[in-house]
């Protein structure tokens, strides 16, 4: 089975602190995203990765910034946290081609509150 | 624009009823779709996808349909039981954004006994 993890479920931060998410898969997936999901706004695509230390933004990049040093883990960076990045923030992975679909698997989640 | 949405926000019935969970999308050129359930805590799990090659595809009690004509999708659940009480959401691959899926905002699914 696909396992994606995710560092923390649940994180409290102050205002302008510098926020890391981790998430590690074990698939060896190629392919891995981040996004925050929100009530009333369903999940927003923040930033997505095709391969180690390649990164293209999602449809709400502002304010975030990712890594991807090793294929397995892809991290999420909040460079100074601000109250309207509380969320639930989730990870997921995928490989093209396997069983010719783009089945994207996901994390727990991790619930960022912001103060 | 481009937009995937659901037609309904909650949907409640009984348990061992039949559930239809309905999406429409608005762009043509997507080639795939996924559904995916989310229990309340957790992340979202695939349920089950289509190609827009593909009309009909049947799983263990789920159905999904799409007709590209009126860019609908629909899930079906047979026989729903209070497990399959979660938030469920339809998402599309736009050739343009490679990879990444377009969520629509997810429909409410609460079964009562």
């Amino acid at each position: 089975d696909v396992k994606v993890t995710q560092s923390s479920r649940y994180l409290v931060k102050r205002t302008g602190e510098k926020v890391f998410l981790e998430c590690v898969q074990d698939m060896d997936h190629e392919n891995m995203f981040w996004y925050r999901q929100d009530p009333g706004l369903g999940l927003r695509l923040i930033y997505f990765s095709y391969d180690v230390k390649m990164k293209e933004k999602g449809d709400i990049p502002e304010g975030y910034s990712v890594s991807r040093e090793k294929k397995e883990r892809f991290s999420l960076i909040l460079e100074s946290a601000s109250t309207n990045q509380t969320s639930m923030y989730l990870c997921a992975s995928s490989s093209p081609g396997q069983g010719d679909t783009d089945t994207q698997y996901f994390g727990p989640g991790t619930r960022l509150t912001v103060l | 624009g481009e937009s995937v949405g659901l037609h309904l926000p909650t949907l409640s019935v009984q348990e061992g009823d039949n559930s239809i969970i309905n999406c429409a999308y608005s762009n043509s050129a997507s080639d795939y779709f996924i559904w995916y359930k989310q229990e309340s805590g957790k992340g979202p799990q695939f349920i089950i996808d289509i190609r827009s090659n593909m009309d009909k595809r049947q799983g263990q009690r789920v159905t999904v349909l799409l007709n590209k004509t009126v860019k609908h999708l629909s899930l079906q659940i047979a026989a729903t039981q209070p497990g399959d009480s979660a938030v469920y959401f339809c998402a599309e691959i736009l050739r343009q954004a490679g990879t990444a899926l377009i969520f629509g905002k997810g429909t409410t699914l609460s079964v009562s006994s």
